[in-house]
């Protein structure tokens, strides 16, 4: 049972746009600012967002993060078949002096 | 390019003992907070340890308290993971992340290939 709750997938057809939230507490995301990783399989993570709704150099802006309260949504407009990846968001949690994950949502392109 | 390079995985017994090492060929390690970061076959992301750049501060996660230790060598430029009374829950995949530290929040922006453990009979 992860911290963080994400959905285990989300779909929608290319050109689309998908969302997926990060649900926490007042412990995490309620005080720490949220990092969105996207994995694809058998490799490593990457960071995608940081700082709530900040790209590193490199990621396209058709990924966005946002952040109300406790939760955290990462977006992601013009769906292509190339974003189909696992994403996770992840946070300090101070009560449980921890890093967590959300569980991981995968996306597929219908 | 940043790179991280984790070595030291394997194949051990329950109960068993394994050090996983980790590199920095391209920058001073000694600047960054430095993580590992497990994923089990299968599942999804576990922070496992942390480490500050002098190792002043040293956390763990709950699941690895007391077996696992995080250590750095500043000199040689790598961190290490040494872990002890390994558990089949322990197989994972093994990650070494840079924290970025300096801005508004801190995020792991650099992971490395991982290195596989299996614990197992």
């Amino acid at each position: 049972q992860s911290v963080l709750t994400q959905p285990p997938s989300v779909s929608a057809a290319p050109g689309q746009k998908v969302t997926i939230s990060c649900s926490g507490g007042s412990s995490n995301i309620g005080n720490y600012y949220v990092s969105w990783y996207q994995q694809f399989p058998g490799t490593a993570p990457k960071l995608l967002i940081y700082d709530n709704n900040k790209r590193p150099s490199g990621i396209s802006d058709r990924f966005s993060g946002s952040t109300s309260g406790t939760s955290a949504t990462l977006g992601i407009t013009g769906l292509q078949t190339v974003d189909e990846a696992d994403y996770y968001c992840g946070t300090w949690d101070d009560s449980l002096s921890e890093e967590v994950f959300g569980g991981g949502t995968k996306v597929t392109v219908l | 390019e940043v790179q991280l390079v984790e070595s030291g995985g394997g194949l051990v017994k329950p109960g068993g003992s394994l050090r996983l090492s980790c590199e920095a060929p391209r920058f001073s390690l000694s600047n960054y907070n430095m993580n590992w970061v497990r994923q089990a076959p299968g599942k999804g992301l576990e922070w496992v340890s942390s480490i500050t750049g002098h190792s002043t501060y040293i956390y763990y996660g709950d699941s690895v308290k007391g077996r696992f230790t995080i250590s750095r060598d500043n000199a040689r430029n790598s961190v290490f993971l040494q872990m002890t009374s390994l558990r089949d829950e322990d197989t994972a995949v093994y990650y070494c992340v840079r924290e970025h530290t300096e801005g508004l929040g801190n995020y792991f922006d650099y992971w490395g290939q991982g290195t596989l453990v299996t614990v197992s009979t």
